[in-house]
């Protein structure tokens, strides 16, 4: 079993890129979540999608960013236009069940230059 | 939404030492708190967790408590050690639906010293 997988570890983009984060959940799991940790600061909360589904998005900015979690495939966080704001820690996270047995990856770090 | 408030922000024990961390969470709804270990560099890791319908959960050196009316929850680790040393995240959910996030505290850093 080879846990949460997330690619690339370390990402760097220039301001007005694009930024593609995968993940791919824990086999069985099919409850994806998606978490921003800025320097020394708290895991805060972005998306939760289910398999072609997003069910709550409550915490995703409202410009730039988008998810999903295809049919077939990785779940996807893309950012477009980034900003150096953006650069920060991006977990994924999966479970079998709703809201518990939370499993998360490595991370995505993200820096914008 | 739900809120959680984590303290203290550092903690620095000595090794063979007891190490407590608190949260305080408001949404009374919340009936399921975790605790996550994160290292350097790497992604949080679950080390315990518990449900509202009890009161103390203990495995080995690490036991966690849940007092629901005072909507507190304590994370006890006894005889530290030096790979004790991290970040600590509590969290709280109520994993109904689409209430399902967790919300995190701002974390503890451990610091067990020899």
């Amino acid at each position: 079993n080879a846990g949460v997988m997330q690619n690339p570890r370390h990402l760097v983009r220039r301001r007005g890129q694009e930024a593609r984060l995968r993940c791919s959940p824990m086999k069985g799991h099919s409850h994806v979540y998606w978490y921003r940790q800025l320097p020394e600061e708290g895991l805060k909360f972005m998306v939760y999608l289910q398999k072609e589904n997003i069910i709550d998005e409550s915490g995703m900015p409202k410009e730039r960013f988008s998810a999903e979690f295809p049919k077939e495939g990785p779940s996807i966080l893309r950012i477009q236009q980034v900003v150096r704001g953006d650069s920060a820690a991006y977990f994924c996270a999966s479970s079998p069940q709703v809201g518990r047995g939370y499993t998360f990856g490595s991370g995505t770090r993200l820096t914008v230059v | 939404g739900e809120n959680v408030e984590q303290h203290p922000s550092t903690l620095s024990v000595q090794e063979g030492d007891s190490a407590v961390i608190k949260c305080t969470y408001s949404d009374s709804a919340s009936n399921y708190f975790p605790w996550y270990k994160q290292e350097l560099g790497k992604g949080p890791q679950l080390i315990i967790d518990i449900r509202s319908n009890v009161g103390e959960k203990k495995d080995q050196r690490i036991a966690v408590t849940l007092n629901k009316t005072a909507k507190h929850f304590s994370l006890h680790i006894t005889e530290t050690q030096p790979e004790d040393s991290a970040v600590y995240f509590c969290a709280a959910s109520n994993p109904t639906g689409t209430a399902s996030k967790l919300t995190f505290g701002t974390g503890t850093r451990l610091q067990v010293t020899l």
